[in-house]
């Protein structure tokens, strides 16, 4: 069965400084992998996907994330934070490889500080 | 152009109640999901239509909860006899509805079961 962990449910940076969010999943298949953003009082909107091909997938805004199948890990990451970053950011898998019928991670929320 | 419209944005209602919440996808748009958001969670998947057929249902919780998409455009996610665990974020997202196309999510039904 899929499942997702995200590490950290709340992760505060400065200003300038890099973002990483983590995130680990499982999946007895070979996983498609997305990262969704929320800002608030906004809907959920797709930042990034791996579904085959390259493992560093390179989103909107300045994110990136990297597939790593031996670390079962798919990180968010962007060098340089800025203050409209903050959001809650949800880590997803797919289930049988369809890219609606996800299994979603609790949701990590980015703080971002002058 | 229009995305994803959910009405009402919030629902407050009594223990026992039957709710309806609606959802007007994106135009075009043959998938259509539902989720649901506790707090503190991730999105759940509730159910997927390809059309007006219910392709997964597997999600929903149990019979108090029906979905419907009679015309294969606008849905509405239905709950009898509510009780106060149903109180959640109801989101909808709909997509081309091709395997490699992502999810469009609307802003959500804020349901409260008092």
């Amino acid at each position: 069965a899929q499942s997702v962990t995200q590490l950290g449910s709340h992760v505060s940076v400065s200003e300038g400084a890099l973002v990483l969010l983590r995130c680990n999943y499982s999946s007895s298949v070979p996983p498609y992998l997305f990262w969704y953003v929320q800002y608030p009082n906004q809907g959920l909107q797709l930042l990034l996907k791996y579904t085959t091909g390259a493992t560093l997938v390179k989103g909107i805004n300045g994110f990136e994330a990297e597939f790593k199948k031996s670390e079962t890990s798919f990180h968010l990451t962007k060098p340089s934070a800025h203050m409209s970053d903050a959001a809650e950011y949800f880590c997803a898998v797919s289930l049988g490889g369809s890219q609606g019928n996800l299994i979603f991670g609790k949701g990590t929320k980015l703080s971002v500080k002058p | 152009g229009a995305g994803v419209s959910q009405t009402p944005s919030n629902k407050v209602t009594e223990k026992g109640k039957y709710v309806e919440l609606r959802c007007d996808p994106i135009s075009g748009h043959t998938a259509l999901y539902w989720y649901r958001q506790s707090l503190g969670q991730g999105p759940e998947f509730l159910i997927y239509f390809q059309g007006t057929g219910a392709a997964d249902d597997s999600g929903l919780p149990n019979d108090r909860f029906f979905a419907v998409r009679p015309e294969g455009s606008v849905s509405t996610l239905k709950i009898q006899r509510t009780e106060r665990g149903d109180s959640a974020v109801y989101l909808c997202a709909s997509s081309v509805g091709t395997s490699n196309s992502p999810l469009h999510f609307g802003n959500g039904t804020r349901l409260t079961v008092t």
